[in-house]
């Protein structure tokens, strides 16, 4: 079975632009969360979604943006990107809301210049 | 608001040295706690999740203990292989978030 899939792997933007990051969960999987990781820092919460539904947004600016599609994967998008927004971006998957084995994809990781 | 730190921040150990890396956390209502290993450059690999004190987990070389107020990683003879960043979680009480603590960065030089 196919894990949790992240697209694209890297990315350079510069200031001001936007991008769209995307994620697949495991098969069968309906939740999705996207967590930032800045270089020698734990992932931090950004957005939970389940069954299309946002369940929970961490401390993010509203240029940060994410919804689920009928198929469960993810978009997160951000919007007028600033040097602060380099990180690697993680989708986690995880089987049902409550489920308590999370799995990450590989990340994307951005760069803004 | 939960909390979690990790110590120390980096280790260094000769292989076959065992150690322990610990994790405290300041939970309201822990619902679990995750442990990941992340390589260089790669995503969180899924660890282990304890639950309750007194839990106790192992996966080769790796053993995860729980208590009321801190989470134990022992490593046992580890080899360079073994060599990353451990990362510490715990599940919110809320929805199924997990709040990181930044992690022990582990290197086991032959």
């Amino acid at each position: 079975d196919a894990g949790v899939t992240q697209s694209p792997t890297h990315l350079i933007k510069t200031r001001g632009q936007h991008v769209t990051l995307r994620c697949s969960p495991i098969s069968g999987h309906k939740s999705v969360s996207w967590y930032q990781q800045v270089l020698g820092q734990g992932p931090q919460f950004i957005f939970q979604y389940y069954e299309k539904e946002e369940r929970g947004r961490g401390n993010f600016p509203d240029r940060f943006s994410a919804r689920q599609f009928p198929n469960y994967s993810s978009e997160l998008n951000v919007n007028a990107l600033l040097l602060g927004d380099s990180a690697l971006y993680l989708c986690a998957s995880l089987g049902q809301s409550g489920s308590n084995t999370i799995y990450f994809g590989e990340g994307s990781w951005l760069t803004v210049v | 608001e939960d909390q979690v730190t990790q110590s120390p921040e980096a280790l260094r150990l000769q292989e076959g040295e065992s150690s322990s890396l610990n994790c405290s956390y300041t939970v309201s209502g822990l619902r679990g706690l995750f442990w990941y290993r992340q390589d260089p450059g790669k995503g969180p690999e899924f660890l282990f999740t304890l639950y309750s004190a007194g839990e106790e987990k192992e996966k080769e070389r790796l053993k995860a203990t729980l208590t009321k107020k801190e989470s134990f990683l022992h490593i046992t003879a580890p080899k360079p292989e073994d060599s990353a960043t451990y990362l510490c979680a715990s599940l919110n009480s809320g929805y199924s978030t997990l709040t990181f603590g930044k992690g022990t960065m582990l290197l086991v030089s032959p």
